[in-house]
């Protein structure tokens, strides 16, 4: 079965920072991966995803995510974060052309963004 | 506002008792899932329905836990004789489509506390 690893509980940066929060898988075969975000208050959604092609992907409010498969990696990026995005960031992976449709979580980066 | 319902919001119970929880997942949706997060991880996968029929369960879903689509449309997740480890957030989601990089859309969940 996949697993997915983040490496940093809780991040916190002040605004205008760079961010960088890091997602390993375990799965060698095709995969398919998702960051999702949680605001405070509100529901899981969904800020990128890969699943072919350019392995540089870009989500919505300026986060990007770049697949390295050599890594089994997909970490997520922003070069200037704001004090909105405050939030709960989760990785998730799929594994392409099995016969399960079970997304896989990492147990979530949270980050704090001071003003 | 995802348009995907769960009810209740909060259910609190005793150890032993039987609880349910209602999903409406978006209306042409035909994919339904049922995740179950507790504190500091990330989703679980649980069980997921591709309209009526309940194609998968994670071997983590002992057989207190049933969950049902009857008409393809809402779903219910059953916990019989709940245990104090059943405590958690039980999450919906639906997709559309049959591949495996859908977006997945959730609820807000429903937070069973089992004293």
């Amino acid at each position: 079965a996949q697993s997915v690893s983040q490496h940093n509980h809780h991040v916190i940066l002040s605004e205008a920072a760079s961010l960088e929060l890091g997602c390993n898988y375990s799965y060698g075969g095709t995969v398919n991966l998702f960051w999702y975000v949680q605001y405070p208050g509100q529901h899981l959604q969904l800020l990128l995803k890969y699943f072919s092609g350019d392995p540089l992907v870009k989500g919505i409010k300026g986060f990007e995510a770049e697949f390295i498969k050599s890594k089994f990696s997909f970490n997520l990026r922003k070069p200037s974060v704001q004090w909105s995005d405050t939030a709960e960031y989760f990785c998730a992976v799929i594994r392409s052309g099995a016969g399960s449709y079970q997304l896989t979580f990492g147990k979530g980066t949270k980050l704090s963004v001071i003003p | 506002d995802t348009g995907v319902s769960q009810d209740p919001r909060h259910k609190i119970t005793k150890r032993g008792q039987n609880v349910t929880f209602r999903c409406d997942p978006i209306s042409e949706h035909n994919r339904l899932y049922w995740y179950r997060q507790t504190l500091g991880q990330g989703p679980e996968f649980l069980t997921y329905f591709q309209n009526e029929a309940q194609l998968e369960k994670s071997r983590l879903l002992s057989d207190r836990f049933s969950a049902e689509r009857p008409k393809g449309s809402f779903s219910t997740l059953e916990i019989q004789r709940t245990e104090q480890g059943d405590s958690a957030m039980y999450l919906c989601a639906s997709s559309l489509g049959n591949r495996h990089n859908e977006k997945l859309f959730f609820g807000s969940g429903t937070q069973l506390s089992v004293l």
